[in-house]
């Protein structure tokens, strides 16, 4: 059964401080990818990978960045939480090809920053 | 201007009956993939149906199907037979590009209610 991994579903961190949100797939997929989700937002793309130790910036990069050291892990950074980056961040993953290929998600880690 | 916009509100259907989702996407480009995603309560992410661009049928998986309107650049999720199960949040979302910069980008999502 395919899968993607968030290391923690509920983190609760202090303004300023650093946080590392980590995901891991075991399938093999050269692209991965963070999403935030808020209410009436929908999700939205913080970061995308194609390649180990490639990123590229999605729509909402500010406040954000990523590492990629090896294919199977995608890590985001918070360097300096703030209390608006509270919400729900979902990592996914992707192989390559055309279109048509889907993503599969992990099951989201929800980052509240006081 | 938004690339997926889904500007129903919450939608109620009663249990057993058709109910359809609106999506309409914006892209300039001939290449492009639409999909849509159901998230539960539970919070996972759930892929549903994918349309390509280039697709001459409507896609269907059981009991959703995708009509697909290329000139009105609609992409609306249809489920028959609504079930209980069904409650949840719908996304539509459209990948634009290849390989390196393909990405997925995603609507705001519809609230689906199926009453009993």
């Amino acid at each position: 059964d395919v899968k993607v991994t968030q290391s923690s579903r509920y983190l609760v961190k202090r303004t300023g401080e650093k946080v590392f949100l980590e995901c891991v797939q075991d399938m093999d997929h050269e692209n991965m990818f963070w999403y935030r989700q808020d209410p009436g937002l929908g999700l939205r793309l913080i970061y995308f990978s194609y390649d180990v130790k490639m990123k590229e910036k999605g729509d909402i990069p500010e406040g954000y960045s990523v590492s990629r050291e090896k294919k199977e892990r995608f890590s985001l950074i918070l360097e300096s939480a703030s209390t608006n980056q509270t919400s729900m961040y979902l990592c996914a993953s992707s192989g390559p090809g055309p279109l048509s290929g889907e993503l599969f998600f992990g099951e989201g880690s929800r980052l509240t920053v006081l | 201007a938004q690339k997926i916009t889904q500007t129903q509100p919450g939608m109620f259907v009663q249990e057993k009956e058709a109910v359809t989702l609106d999506c309409t996407y914006d892209t300039s480009d001939q290449s492009y993939g639409l999909f849509w995603y159901k998230q539960p309560s539970s919070g996972e992410m759930i892929f549903l149906i994918y349309q390509g661009s280039y697709d001459e049928q409507n896609a269907t998986e059981g009991r959703y199907s995708l009509n697909f309107q290329k000139a009105r650049k609609s992409a609306n999720l249809v489920i028959s037979a609504s079930q209980l199960g069904d409650s949840a949040m719908y996304f539509c979302a459209m990948r634009e590009g290849k390989g390196a910069n393909s990405k997925l980008t995603f609507g705001k999502g519809i609230t689906l209610s199926v009453r009993p």
